[in-house]
């Protein structure tokens, strides 16, 4: 069956970085993409991005060019998502999924991670 | 960019009726190549969300028949036939028609009266 497990929850300061792994299973890992979605506390889904696990291209959200980068190791089928400067409004529970490019749709996703930013 | 707004943001459903919830977009969601890529997710409390519907009416496997999409254009529409106790939650609407942001409604609460 499909699986995404995510890494655990992390606790950063402002400024630092942090990077997300997420590990698929149950499929072959090239044939679709990952998206990359946020939700702070207690508010609704914020897309981030994505990226072809075939190409490696990706496609970011305005807000976040420059500070984010995802990427994937196909030798593992684990994906990344890095975030970099971070400031107190990035805490919020980060979650992959599986994007399927024919219907543009996630179908299945991680069990998310939480990251706090907190000085 | 394209702004998804859903109505009602709560929705007070009572056991064993039916329940309707709208998402309109700022722009068409038909894309250049005769699609309309808007899907519908559902998340549970504590849980993360769910693919139910996608591009507008197309069921997600293992979802319930009781769950039907429709509309076209700008305007959608997620009805729940026969509203059961685990449907509690948040729905989201979202875009994938503008390539490459894609955009999230602002959820819906159901819950149970």
């Amino acid at each position: 069956q499909v699986q995404l497990v995510q890494s655990g929850a992390e606790v950063k300061k402002p400024g630092a970085s942090v990077k997300v792994s997420c590990k698929a299973s149950g499929y072959t890992f090239t044939s679709y993409g990952i998206s990359w979605v946020r939700q702070a506390p207690g508010q609704g889904l914020e897309w981030m991005g994505w990226i072809s696990a075939y190409n490696g291209n990706t496609n970011y959200a305005q807000k976040l060019q420059g500070r984010v980068t995802m990427t994937t190791d196909t030798s593992t089928s684990t994906a990344y998502m890095e975030l970099r400067s971070l400031r107190s409004d990035d805490t919020a529970v980060y979650y992959c999924a599986r994007l399927r490019f024919l219907e543009w749709s996630t179908d299945y996703w991680g069990q998310g991670t939480l990251v706090t930013v907190s000085s | 960019d394209i702004v998804m707004t859903q109505t009602p943001l709560s929705s007070p459903v009572t056991l064993g009726q039916p329940a309707s919830i709208s998402c309109r977009s700022s722009q068409s969601l038909v894309h250049s190549d005769g699609n309309t890529y808007l899907s519908w997710l559902q998340q549970r409390p504590g849980q993360p969300p769910r693919l139910l519907i996608y591009k507008i009416s197309n069921r997600f496997s293992g979802v319930p028949d009781r769950f039907s999409g429709s509309g076209a254009g700008t305007d959608f529409t997620l009805k729940i036939s026969r509203v059961e106790a685990e449907d509690v939650g948040v729905y989201y609407c979202m875009q994938a028609t503008q390539f490459p942001q894609n955009t999230f409604g602002q959820g819906t609460r159901l819950e149970i009266k």
